[in-house]
């Protein structure tokens, strides 16, 4: 099926571990975004791409780095976890162009750090 | 400065009746386009309705409409005859069209929690 892959849907992660949340999207959208939510804050913008290549931070992008080799895949890395990263991150794609095209949101990973 | 707020942290509603979730946004770009989103408790998030700038008229779909007052820059979800399954946290959120760095973006407000009850 169409959409946004993200991997994994769970994980528990130590203290200063490092590890990579997957993201890939087979409609060929320019745009890719990674959120994380928090409880009574909404949805926050991580970091965002415009294409391969060229990347930029969105609200809250201490702690994690993205990089976009590809049209169809956007990593995100936590290169030290910290207990404040425990959240619920989702990646999100979109094509360019016109306000009116809506977003395409994976299903959710859920990370816990300890 | 918030692009989006939501007034409501919680929101009841009985079941059959309708239910208003409000919504302002903050924007100087005269093109955008406002969308409100359902997440239920398993976690996705559910696309529910779209409205844009220049639209005349409001959306609907369904039993979901957008009352869209753009002069008082709020787009607020209307829910008509509410079912048990409507539980969920709503979010409003935001796309400009025209502004530069911040192209693409998608602006979330903190969620409406809604819990229809028997």
């Amino acid at each position: 099926n169409a959409g946004v892959t993200q991997t994994p849907k769970f994980q528990v992660l130590k203290t200063g571990q490092s590890m990579t949340l997957q993201c890939a999207q087979d409609m060929n959208h320019e745009y890719m975004s990674w959120y994380r939510q928090d409880p009574g804050m909404g949805l926050r913008l991580i970091h965002y791409s415009v294409g391969a290549g060229i990347t930029d931070q969105g609200e809250v992008p201490n702690g994690y780095n993205v990089s976009r080799s590809t049209t169809e895949d956007f990593p995100l890395r936590l290169l030290s976890a910290a207990p404040s990263q425990t959240s619920v991150y989702f990646c999100a794609s979109t094509r360019e162009g016109a306000s009116n095209y809506g977003y395409t949101f994976g299903s959710g990973t859920r990370l816990t750090v300890v | 400065a918030q692009k989006i707020t939501q007034t409501q942290p919680g929101m009841f509603v009985q079941e059959k009746e309708a239910v208003t979730l409000d919504c302002t946004y903050d924007t100087s770009d005269p093109s955008y386009g406002l969308f409100w989103y359902k997440q239920p408790s398993s976690g996705e998030m559910i696309f529910l309705i779209y409205q844009g700038s220049y639209d005349q008229q409001n959306a609907t779909e369904g039993r979901y409409s957008l009352n869209f007052q753009k002069a008082r820059k709020s787009a607020n979800l209307v829910i008509s005859a509410s079912q048990l399954g409507d539980s969920a946290m709503y979010f409003c959120a935001m796309r400009e069209a025209n502004r530069g760095s911040t192209l693409g973006r998608l602006y979330f407000g903190r969620g409406t929690q809604l819990t229809v009850w028997p």
